[in-house]
């Protein structure tokens, strides 16, 4: 089983619409959890870090389900910027025993049609 | 002007050669790692480093090698490129944190090597 799964999409959702995604994590010891944001050929940023009792930023919400291992984002009234590949992204953290860096989803493809 | 910088942005060269990728930051963070990222497959790490007296491979570290020679340089080295080193290459950097699964990670732009 991958560590960190996505759906890779593509999701072609209209302008305007409501588009959620999940990803699963194989590692139960994970302890961070991210959002990050890559466009075409351009490298990745962070989009939102996730919390437990999850949180939201402007049209952007990040939920965790610890018990299900999974994390999801939800973007409401989607713009045409917001097309891009979205990056699911976890990390044990040293008290979970990883110190080898994040690990990332292969990305979910978001493409907002006009 | 840019926080990590990544020299050069494309390079293409031959089987068997040596290349050095090199990375560059303003940001004063200790933290810095390098990923390739390869269709299909996301992002590697394939080593990083927390100061400049600490190296540590990641998950793909064969046939590449790294030097930190200051805070702000972090340079990954191909000492006998080969095709299937063909990729996507990021430097990033993160700031210290007491649980250090949580830092945030800034990316530098890539460097598109293609290895004939």
């Amino acid at each position: 089983r991958k560590e960190v799964e996505q759906d890779p999409g593509p999701f072609n959702v209209p302008e305007g619409a409501t588009v959620a995604f999940n990803c699963t994590y194989s590692n139960s010891a994970s302890q961070s959890f991210f959002w990050y944001r890559q466009d075409c050929r351009k490298e990745p940023k962070l989009l939102m870090s996730v919390y437990s009792s999850g949180n939201e930023d402007g049209r952007f919400t990040a939920q965790l389900n610890r018990a299900s291992q999974y994390i999801s984002l939800l973007i409401r009234d989607s713009k045409l910027s917001d097309s891009a590949t979205y990056l699911c992204v976890v990390n044990v953290g040293i008290s979970g025993g990883g110190a080898d860096g994040l690990t990332f989803g292969k990305g979910t493809h978001l493409i907002i049609q006009p | 002007d840019a926080d990590v910088t990544q020299t050069p942005r494309n390079r293409i060269t031959k089987t068997g050669k040596r290349i050095m990728l090199e990375c560059s930051q303003t940001k004063g963070h200790d933290r810095m790692y390098w990923y390739r990222q390869d269709p299909g497959l996301g992002l590697r790490l394939i080593y990083y480093s927390f100061d400049v007296k600490d190296i540590n491979k990641g998950e793909i570290s064969d046939g590449y090698s790294v030097s930190r020679q200051a805070q702000a340089k972090f340079s990954l080295s191909l000492e006998s490129a080969i095709p299937n080193q063909t990729a996507l290459y990021f430097c990033a950097t993160s700031d210290h944190t007491p649980d250090w699964g949580t830092d945030t990670q800034y990316f530098g732009p890539g460097t598109r090597l293609t290895v004939l």
